[in-house]
């Protein structure tokens, strides 16, 4: 198993461009979520999804939009990037069990920087 | 709403030295309680969860509790190695289904 992979690991943006962090897992999981990391404060849930065709916002969603169109894949999409979206981008799944037997996975991460 | 608090880092100690990182939270409910531990560039790797009160997480030497009267979760480890550097995170597993995390405790040991 691959576990999560993540595209691209390193990217910069001019403010204003959009594009699209790629997540896959290939562990069957129900349960993806992007989450963002910035100094001092730890990791913040941006969206999350359920399954496929379900997604929600978490704590920090605005200006990013996902869907859910395979078990597989969880896209996270910049729609108008902006300086303050300068982070660390980590997408996660588990399999949607009880947090007794499920354990949440990370991606590497992307590095994004906008200018 | 669900919160960690997470003891201030940076943390430097000597190897072989005692390490405590302090957690503490709020939840409605029950969480869950999770120690994640990230290496320099990499991402997040589960180090030890508890899921309920007075339970103790264990691995790699490393040790948590579960302590409900104190709603806290401190990680411990009797003897540090330089192998141990990288940035802690207390999380938990929030009411809503998501986790919340701390903001983190980076650990540096010198040889």
């Amino acid at each position: 198993n691959a576990g999560v992979t993540q595209t691209p690991k390193f990217q910069v943006l001019k403010t204003g461009q959009s594009m699209t962090l790629q997540c896959a897992q290939d562990m069957n999981h129900e349960y993806m979520s992007w989450y963002r990391q910035d100094p001092g404060m730890g990791l913040r849930l941006i969206h999350y999804s359920v399954g496929a065709g379900i997604t929600d916002q978490g704590e920090v969603p605005n200006g990013y939009n996902v869907s859910r169109s395979t078990t597989e894949d969880f896209p996270l999409r910049l729609l108008s990037a902006a300086p303050s979206q300068t982070s660390v981008y980590f997408c996660a799944s588990r399999s949607g069990g009880g947090w007794g037997t499920d354990t949440q996975y990370f991606g590497p991460g992307t590095r994004l920087t906008v200018l | 709403g669900d919160s960690v608090t997470q003891m201030e880092g940076p943390v430097t100690l000597s190897e072989e030295a005692f390490l405590t990182i302090n957690c503490t939270y709020t939840a409605t409910g029950y969480p869950s309680l999770f120690w994640y531990v990230q290496y320099p560039g990499e991402g997040l790797q589960l180090l030890l969860k508890a899921t309920k009160a007075d339970d103790k997480g264990s691995n790699k030497g490393f040790e948590a509790t579960y302590r409900k009267e104190t709603t806290s979760f401190h990680l411990e480890k009797g003897s540090v190695q330089v192998s141990d550097s990288a940035v802690y995170f207390c999380a938990l597993s929030a009411t809503r289904g998501d986790m919340r995390f701390g903001a983190g405790t980076r650990l540096t040991v010198k040889p």
